[in-house]
C-alpha cells in the first residue's frame, strides 16, 4: 500500500517569510519517485520537480529547495522569500513501480499575504 | 502548442445524462491518464492507457468508460450522472519506460457539475 501525507492543511505566511512544506510517504517499493505539483487558484496542476528514490541530494531551483531523506520518509519542499504568486494548494505525490500510478497528499494550502 | 488539452473546459448537466470529456496530448507520449480531484481537492486515479491498453482501472463505478482510439486521446465517457460524479477531471500523460515513470504532465481539468 502507498500512502502520502501532507500534515499541514493550511499555512499562512506574510511576504518574504520562508516556508516548509512536509510531506511524509510510505511504500513497500525499493524504487519509488516522489514530486510535487503546484495548483494555483486558476485549477492547473503545475509539475515542480521529481525525485527518484536512489537520489537523496538536495536540490534548489530559485527560491524552491527540496529536502529528501529517505531515513525519515520524507520529501519536504521549502520556499524561501515567499511571494503573493506562490499562494496555491501545493501537492506531493509519490508514484511505486508497483502501482504505477500517482499517489497524492491531501495538499497544503499555501496563503501568502502582501 | 498546447500539450495536455480537455474539452470542455466547463460541463453542466443533469442527473441521469450521458457526458463524454475529450484529452489530447501532443507530446508523443505512450501513457495517458484520467484523475478525479473532489470537492476537498483530493486527488485520485481513476484510469491509466499505454500504448492504448487499459493498465489501470481503479475502484471506479462502471458508469465511467475510458476509451483511447489512439496514444494521442483519451476520452472518459459517464453513463448514468449522479450528484456524486460532481468533481473536476483531469487528464495526465507521461512516457513510461520500463516499470520508470517519466514526470505526468496534466491538462487544464474539465469541472463537472451535476444538478
Amino acid at each position: 500500500a502507498q500512502k502520502v501525507t501532507q500534515a499541514q492543511t493550511e499555512i499562512s505566511v506574510v511576504e518574504k517569510e520562508d516556508v516548509t512544506l512536509d510531506c511524509v510517504y510510505e511504500t513497500r517499493d525499493t524504487t519509488y519517485y516522489l514530486f510535487w505539483y503546484k495548483q494555483p487558484p486558476s485549477g492547473e496542476l503545475v509539475f515542480l520537480i521529481r525525485r527518484n528514490s536512489f537520489d537523496e541530494q538536495n536540490e534548489i531551483s530559485g527560491r524552491y529547495s527540496w529536502n529528501f531523506q529517505k531515513s525519515t520518509s520524507s520529501f519536504n519542499f521549502t520556499i524561501t522569500a515567499s511571494q503573493v504568486v506562490d499562494s496555491a494548494v501545493y501537492f506531493c505525490a509519490l508514484f511505486g513501480t508497483g502501482r504505477r500510478a500517482l499517489t497524492f497528499g491531501s495538499g497544503t494550502r499555501l496563503q501568502v499575504q502582501p | 502548442d498546447t500539450a495536455v488539452s480537455q474539452t470542455p473546459k466547463y460541463l453542466v448537466t443533469q442527473m441521469g445524462n450521458d457526458k463524454s470529456i475529450k484529452c489530447e496530448q501532443n507530446l508523443g507520449h505512450d501513457t495517458m491518464y484520467w484523475y478525479k480531484q473532489d470537492s476537498k481537492k483530493f486527488l485520485k486515479i481513476m484510469f491509466s492507457y499505454n500504448n492504448k491498453e487499459l493498465i489501470i482501472n481503479e475502484t471506479v463505478p462502471n458508469r465511467f468508460s475510458p476509451k483511447s482510439p489512439d496514444k494521442a486521446h483519451l476520452n472518459l465517457h459517464i453513463n448514468s450522472l449522479e450528484l456524486g460524479d460532481s468533481a473536476v477531471y483531469f487528464c495526465a500523460s507521461s512516457y513510461t519506460r520500463g516499470a520508470f515513470p517519466d514526470t505526468q504532465y496534466f491538462g487544464p481539468g474539465t469541472r463537472l457539475t451535476v444538478l
